[in-house]
């Protein structure tokens, strides 16, 4: 069975300031994707960012890095630069292939807020 | 282009109501997933559809749910005999192809109050 596991329920940080929110996973698979959701008031699930267990290198999107230690089984989201709109719900997921069919497995998230 | 779209957005029902939820994906998705997301916790999966076949339904909670895609497109999720323990927002997901590492598009949610 796959597991993440979110250990902040909520963070805080000021505007412009870098914010690394944490993740961890457990699977047996060795071929996984770990994604990184942001979920505002309103609902709707916006992808962030992607890495796959295969990739070399940590990705990135914009302000987004995904800062991947494999032996460790993490992967944090750093957020740099900071912004008001960036104040939402973020959740990690975990998606591996076989009978799975991809589906996606959450952790509990976490709530950031930034001040200015 | 359209995005997932899901009506309605808000559903209150009455405990021991029947409630159909509606997911409209992508046009030519072949995948879609349906997950159920209690108050302040992350969304947990459903049920799996790839085109009209219902290849996983493992997380459904009981017999009461069923969720149906007949003709590989829209997807309905129907609640029988509701309970308060239903009371979540119903999130559904698209993907252009059948494997597990094509990306998934969400809907923005059906919320449904059970009272």
């Amino acid at each position: 069975a796959q597991k993440i596991t979110q250990t902040q329920p909520g963070m805080f940080v000021q505007e412009k300031e870098a914010v690394t929110l944490d993740c961890t996973y457990d699977t047996s698979d060795p071929s996984y994707g770990l994604f990184w959701y942001k979920q505002p008031s309103s609902g709707e699930m916006i992808f962030l960012i992607y890495q796959g267990s295969y990739d070399q290198q940590n990705a990135t999107e914009g302000r987004y890095s995904l800062n991947f230690q494999k032996a460790r089984k993490s992967a944090n989201l750093v957020i740099s630069a900071s912004q008001l709109g960036d104040s939402a719900m973020y959740f990690c997921a975990m998606r591996v292939g076989g009978t799975s069919y991809g589906k996606l497995t959450f952790g509990q998230g976490t709530i950031l807020t930034v001040h200015p | 282009g359209a995005g997932v779209s899901q009506s309605p957005r808000y559903k209150v029902a009455k405990r021991g109501q029947d409630v159909a939820l509606r997911c409209d994906p992508i046009s030519g998705h072949v995948s879609l997933f349906w997950y159920q997301q209690a108050l302040g916790q992350g969304p947990e999966f459903l049920t799996y559809f790839q085109n009209e076949a219902q290849l996983d339904k493992s997380g459904l909670p009981s017999d009461r749910f069923f969720a149906e895609r007949p003709e590989g497109s829209v997807s309905t999720l129907k609640i029988q005999r509701t309970q308060q323990e239903d009371s979540a927002v119903y999130l559904c997901a698209s993907s252009p192809g059948a494997g597990a590492f094509y990306e998934q598009y969400f809907g923005p949610g059906t919320r449904l109050t059970v009272t």
